[in-house]
């Protein structure tokens, strides 16, 4: 049973579409963040959310928009897509937030994300 | 601001050979500091990690010392296998404040038989 699961694993569309990712976790954990990996496998951090509470909103361009409707699900949905959102993302949770946390996440696969 | 900076990539090793990959990191204060792997087509995976000056980490042969007076948390391993072919990400965090963990970016290790 997959701890951390992202769907759909790949997506590609057209420049100025809208898409979602969703993330779902079944560990219990309180937090959740999105991690964007470009191409050269540099992963930033884009998002987290403790208990559905947004606490971490790195600078992402307002057409990222994260969401989530309770704390084992947080879902990326991104408007007008374009050619640099082409990147992997990664969702992950951690048992507690940043600043009470342990250090470790525990991550999904990934979903690629390729937009033309 | 934080930040971790690891050796480029990709390292190619024979099977057995000994690998380092080096990791140095520039932050206020002292954080926590971590090695991730990823597998291909998986997701990332908490290698070892320390939390304090001097402290070492170890997991599955790897092992790295948190060295204070060089902001350095080198990776290394004896003998390594074809099967610890992957991407390796080292990290930092504080336990204070809200900031997430922050990655390096990376570097390929590729074992040949």
């Amino acid at each position: 049973d997959t701890a951390v699961s992202q769907t759909p694993k790949y997506l590609v569309t057209q420049m100025g579409n809208d898409k979602s990712i969703k993330c779902e976790q079944n560990l219990g954990h309180d937090t959740m963040y999105w991690y964007k990996q470009d191409s050269k496998k540099f992963l930033k951090i884009m998002f987290s959310y403790n208990n559905k509470e947004l606490i971490i909103n790195e600078t992402v361009p307002n057409r990222f928009s994260p969401k989530s409707p309770d704390k084992a699900h947080l879902n990326l949905h991104i408007n007008s897509l374009e050619l640099g959102d082409s990147a992997v993302y990664f969702c992950a949770s951690s048992q507690r937030p940043p600043g009470l946390a342990t250090g470790e996440l525990f991550f999904g696969e990934g979903s690629r994300l390729t937009v033309l | 601001g934080n930040s971790v900076t690891q050796m480029e990539g990709p390292v190619t090793l024979s099977e057995e050979a000994f690998l380092t990959i080096n990791c140095t990191y520039t932050a206020t204060g002292y954080p926590s500091l971590f090695w991730y792997v990823q597998y291909p087509g998986e997701g990332l995976q908490l290698l070892l990690k320390a939390t304090k000056a001097d402290d070492k980490g170890s997991n599955k042969g790897f092992e790295a010392t948190y060295r204070k007076e060089t902001t350095s948390f080198h990776l290394e391993k004896g003998s390594v296998q074809v099967s610890d072919s992957a991407v390796y990400f080292c990290a930092l965090q504080f336990y204070t404040g809200r900031r997430a963990l922050t990655f390096g970016s990376g570097t390929r290790l590729q074992v040949q038989p």
